[in-house]
């Protein structure tokens, strides 16, 4: 079964404008782990955010922000005041502590365009 | 630059054959984890070495094999070569195994193509 899914396959939007990104995740375990990579055109995979399941702070830093709720298995990741270089493919991943191997599951990703 | 290093960059080779995929993570790093992207399955976790020991294994085929040495760099072995392995291999390392210390930082990946 998937772990993680991104319903969002392609948004597309202007400069400026925000862009959220919606995650959803299934896990049996009480402590895990969310994050967010960005891939580029060039194909790395990028570090974003993390977040563990015990703080359901959510924050902002710089022009990222993400939503995090329990309640709902959401981890939702917004960029604000796009520009054409997050113009990427976003990857939501989760990491079980009971699985006691940390893996990433990733889901399917959702590619972002940003046109300026 | 995430400090993680992978060669080569691409790699092209027939059905068959068999390659070796290198890996050198961060000084000080642990942890070397290797994954898989292809268009049909996605990002996919293959292994996972700890200090030199096996900790974790994946959706990894049996044609496929992984070591990480003393120096603490990985080799992903990849043998008998079926077209479907065309893919981006990624190799991503960690201080520690649990992600509350840290997140996985991810090199450059190699893509490989079989023909």
């Amino acid at each position: 079964a998937q772990k993680v899914t991104q319903a969002q396959t392609e948004i597309s939007v202007v400069e400026k404008e925000d862009v959220t990104l919606d995650c959803v995740y299934e896990t049996r375990d009480t402590t895990y782990y969310l994050f967010w990579y960005k891939q580029p055109p060039s194909g790395e995979l990028v570090f974003l955010i993390r977040r563990n399941s015990f703080d359901e702070q959510n924050e902002i830093s710089g022009r990222y922000s993400w939503n995090f709720q329990k309640s709902t298995s959401s981890f939702n990741f917004t960029i604000t005041a796009s520009q054409v270089v997050d113009s990427a493919v976003y990857f939501c991943a989760l990491s079980e502590v009971n699985s006691n191997d940390y893996k990433l599951s990733f889901g399917a990703g959702t590619t972002v365009t940003v046109r300026a | 630059d995430s400090g993680v290093t992978q060669t080569p960059k691409h790699l092209i080779t027939a059905t068959g054959q068999r390659v070796t995929l290198r890996c050198s993570p961060r000084s000080g790093d642990l942890s070397v984890y290797w994954y898989q992207q292809s268009l049909d399955q996605g990002l996919q976790f293959l292994i996972h070495y700890y200090n030199g020991e096996e900790r974790a294994k994946g959706n990894i085929l049996e044609r496929f094999s992984a070591q990480q040495f003393p120096d603490l760099h990985s080799e992903l072995n990849l043998s008998s070569l079926e077209l479907g392995d065309s893919a981006l291999y990624f190799c991503a390392s960690s201080v520690a195994v649990n992600p509350l210390y840290n997140e996985q930082f991810f090199g450059p990946g190699t893509r490989l193509t079989v023909l």
